[in-house]
Order: C-alpha cells, then sequence, then structure tokens
C-alpha cells in the first residue's frame, strides 16, 4: 500500500529545544517537499529535495533544517532558531521534481505545538 | 506578495447545484495549475490538475478552466454533494522551479443539504 507517512500527528515540545518531524514514502519518488500551514493560510514551502543528498531552501527555511541520506525518508528538523515554529507540518513528494508537469502528493502532516 | 490569490475565504452552495471556485495568479511563468482538497488537520488530496496548453480539463464531476490572457483559473464541481464541503486551495508551479508549489490561501466550501 503505497503512500507518505508522517510521524507523530501530533507533537508537544518546550521552547528552546529542536524537534525532528519524520517523513517517509514508498512511492519510488524522486523528488520531496516541506510546507508549513498557518490558520487561514495557504501552504509555505520550507525545503525540498529532487535527489538524495541534495536540498534546496524554498521561501522560509530559516529556523529548519533537513537531510536526504535516503531516497524515503527527508525528515526535518525544527531548530530553536524558528521564532514561531507552532503550526501544520505537511510532508509531500512527486515523480521527479521538475521533469515535465509533476503532481505533489501529501502526507497527513503532523501538529507541532511549542509550549 | 501573493502570487498565487484565493479572492473568497468562504462559499457556500446547495447540494446539486454547481460549485465555482476561482484563483487568479500574477507570475506568468506559472505553466502548471492544481486543485486540492483539505479536510481540517490532514494533508491535501489532489483533485486535478491542467497545463497551460490547454484550458480544460475534465475528470467526472470536476472540471478546471484556464484562462491565461486573464491569469485566472477556476474549478467546478457538478453536482455539488455535502462529502464536498472542505478547503480548496489552487497552486502553480514552473519549470526549472523544480516544480516547487505556490499555494493560494484556500475557499472554504461548504455545500448544505
Amino acid at each position: 500500500d503505497g503512500g507518505i507517512t508522517q510521524s507523530p500527528k501530533y507533537l508537544f515540545r518546550k521552547e528552546g529545544q529542536n524537534v525532528t518531524l519524520s517523513c517517509e514514502q514508498n512511492l519510488n519518488h524522486d523528488a520531496m517537499y516541506w510546507y508549513r500551514q498557518d490558520p487561514g493560510q495557504g501552504l509555505r514551502l520550507i525545503y525540498y529535495s529532487q535527489i538524495v543528498n541534495d536540498f534546496q531552501k524554498g521561501d522560509i527555511a530559516e529556523g529548519y533544517s533537513v537531510s536526504r541520506e535516503k531516497k524515503e525518508s527527508f525528515p526535518l528538523t525544527v531548530t530553536s532558531a524558528q521564532k514561531n515554529p507552532t503550526a501544520f507540518y505537511l510532508c509531500a513528494s512527486s515523480q521527479s521534481g521538475g521533469i515535465g508537469t509533476d503532481t505533489q502528493y501529501f502526507g497527513p502532516g503532523t501538529r507541532l505545538t511549542v509550549l | 506578495d501573493q502570487q498565487v490569490k484565493q479572492n473568497s475565504p468562504s462559499l457556500s452552495v446547495q447540494e446539486g447545484r454547481i460549485s465555482i471556485l476561482n484563483c487568479d495568479y500574477t507570475n506568468s511563468m506559472f505553466d502548471y495549475f492544481l486543485w486540492y482538497k483539505k479536510y481540517p488537520a490532514e494533508g491535501p488530496t489532489f483533485l486535478i490538475s491542467i497545463s497551460s496548453i490547454k484550458d480544460k480539463n475534465e475528470d467526472g464531476r470536476f472540471t478546471v478552466f484556464l484562462n491565461k490572457s486573464a491569469k485566472h483559473l477556476s474549478l467546478h464541481i457538478v453536482p455539488s454533494q455535502p462529502g464536498d464541503s472542505a478547503v480548496y486551495f489552487c497552486a502553480a508551479s514552473f519549470w526549472g522551479s523544480a516544480r516547487q508549489l505556490t499555494f493560494g490561501s484556500g475557499t472554504q466550501l461548504t455545500v448544505l443539504p
């Protein structure tokens, strides 16, 4: 059963702590993406990766870091430098990340609350 | 600078009637447009897309229209069903940007029984 999984569904952390959000896909997609959604707003791109061991900053990368050591996995770390980390985080993947028209498919999301 | 705009935050429609959701964009480089449906606390679900070489794409009850000269696209849902009630996002991308998606702010559709 192919898809994108994100864990955990809900995450609570104290201010000043780093936290890592998991994203795994078994769709054999090359490209993976991280977005953030705030209430009443659209999704904004944090980081993306078109191939293993390579990733690029999106529109709001400050305070976040990522790694892409495996094709299936694209974890996102929310660091203490991120000023407003409380948000809904969504991971997505697509077949090629740029070749032709390409559709992104999303995971279920992680709600991060920083206390 | 919002490159993709959904100017109607909400829309209510009677069951069985047509729902029309609108989206405007400013970046003329966009060449691929998508509509996603989203429930609270869930990831967006892909609905339908259209390439800039077309002006219409249809999939069952969903039809997307693209007017490139007006930089406008719309999603038509016919007939609307209560299960269609959700937030609808339009998104756009262009070749050379790794197909990054730029999203509108969403329209909450409520289909009344």
